[in-house]
């Protein structure tokens, strides 16, 4: 089974600051997910990756298949950026979730 | 319409009671899924359904019975929880076979309190 890991678990940055989250895992995957949960339970697709860059607004995901690595990058972070980022990937089976990582940005 | 819908949103149940989560999505999706969530920990997998079948049931006790009457319409049967089993209860829905090469788009979960 693949193992993912994110980093880091916790972050705390001020309104404007450049944020970046990282995901590994340890098995070849088809495609990589990012998902955002607000407070209250709602997940948001973000992005789905198999190869290089995609870019939607203020959000930025790469992904390294050779390293098994991927990015996500928030420019202008904004309090409503304010939620927990999950990481998740599929080959074989579906979905294998990371622990994610809560971000709060403060005004 | 690019929304999944979950019923209810909350739901407070005593261990000897039956009782149903549902969940539906008119985005002609053919892949549905459960997920359960415990608090600050990412969403687990129970069961998939592809074209109204069962595919993937991830060792799920039975106490937990999956239905899919329509290609619309996912639902969660409930019988004799235990209070461990108290989660949000999450349900997606994705374009092609359930396979996790597809976009998901959750619903807002069900949170569950078992007494």
């Amino acid at each position: 089974k693949n193992e993912v890991e994110q980093s880091p678990q916790n972050l705390t940055a001020q309104e404007g600051e450049f944020i970046t989250i990282n995901c590994s895992y340890s098995v070849g995957i088809s495609a990589l997910h990012w998902l955002q949960q607000h407070p209250g339970g709602g997940i948001v697709s973000l992005f789905m990756l198999s190869s290089g860059k995609k870019k939607h607004g203020r959000l930025i995901a790469t992904i390294n298949i050779q390293e098994k690595h991927s990015s996500l990058h928030i420019t202008a972070s904004h309090p409503r950026d304010s939620a927990v980022y999950i990481c998740a990937v599929s080959g074989n089976t579906p979905l294998v979730f990371g622990k994610g990582t809560r971000l709060s940005v403060i005004a | 319409d690019t929304e999944v819908t979950q019923t209810p949103k909350h739901l407070v149940m005593g261990m000897t009671n039956k009782k149903s989560l549902k969940c539906e999505q008119h985005m002609g999706h053919r892949a549905m899924y459960w997920y359960k969530q415990k608090a600050k920990k990412p969403p687990e997998l129970m069961f998939v359904y592809s074209y109204e079948k069962l595919s993937i049931n991830e060792s799920v006790p039975s106490r937990f019975s999956p239905e899919c009457p329509n290609s619309s319409l996912l639902n969660l049967h409930l019988h004799a929880l235990q209070p461990e089993d108290s989660a949000l209860y999450l349900c997606a829905s994705s374009q092609g076979l359930g396979s996790g090469e597809e976009t998901q788009y959750f619903g807002p979960g069900t949170r569950l309190l078992v007494l």
